[in-house]
């Protein structure tokens, strides 16, 4: 009965490759977001989502695309990986746009 | 532009004692305002909120704040500390009505040592 979920928890790959996380809220909640967490823990919006709008922070760098196959679902793919993209990645649901904002367990990104 | 200041990178308390995460914000209008906790390896979790009303908050295992909008202030107390209360807090703000879809601006976080 989890309420934010994200797979997979953790993820090694080489420079270069692209790929993809999942993240699904059993919560109803209408927006979704993608946060990054560097080495130093400092957290940062990504994304922010719901049916209205798609709000890109404009640091993030075009190599990340947020996907949302439906209103519980957003998924969160990285092309053309790099070193400096290793990080904790946080996905978060929330109703309403001002409301608590809930997050899922995070993925551990290690970018060789 | 919002932000938020964390100005202590570590409080330490003795158990018993009580124990206040300091946290500034910047944002124009009205600010949302919340603390979250961090425990290692583990994701965020909610502690409290601010929104509108009375400025002070109560939320989980017993953490209170107080927003006062004079002072930009949203600081985290606790009359007791716990050895359990260790942990990583982030203080975030976002921006209130006309915020959109906006998404949280955290401080630097505070790691905060209950020593028994």
């Amino acid at each position: 009965d989890t309420a934010v979920s994200q797979t997979p928890k953790y993820l090694v790959t080489q420079m270069g490759n692209d790929k993809s996380i999942k993240c699904e809220q059993n919560l109803g909640h209408d927006t979704m977001y993608w946060y990054k967490q560097d080495s130093k823990k400092f957290l940062k919006i990504m994304f922010s989502y719901n049916n209205k709008e798609l709000i890109i922070n404009e640091t993030v760098p075009n190599r990340f695309s947020p996907k949302s196959p439906d209103k519980a679902h957003l998924n969160l793919h990285i092309n053309s990986l790099e070193l400096g993209d290793s990080a904790v990645y946080f996905c978060a649901s929330s109703q309403l746009v001002q409301e608590t904002q809930y997050f899922g367990p995070g993925t551990r990104l290690l970018v060789l | 532009a919002q932000s938020v200041a964390q100005p202590e990178d570590q409080v330490n308390v003795a158990e018993g004692n009580p124990l206040t995460v300091k946290c500034t914000y910047s944002v124009s209008g009205n600010p949302y305002l919340f603390w979250y906790v961090q425990y290692p390896n583990r994701g965020l979790q909610f502690l409290l909120k601010y929104i509108t009303g009375d400025n002070l908050v109560k939320g989980s295992y017993g953490f209170e704040a107080e927003f006062n909008k004079s002072q930009t202030s949203f600081h985290l107390n606790k009359p007791s500390a716990l050895v359990s209360d260790s942990a990583l807090y982030f203080c975030a703000v976002k921006k209130g009505s006309g915020g959109g879809a906006d998404g949280l601006t955290f401080g630097k976080g505070t790691h905060l040592i209950i020593q028994p």
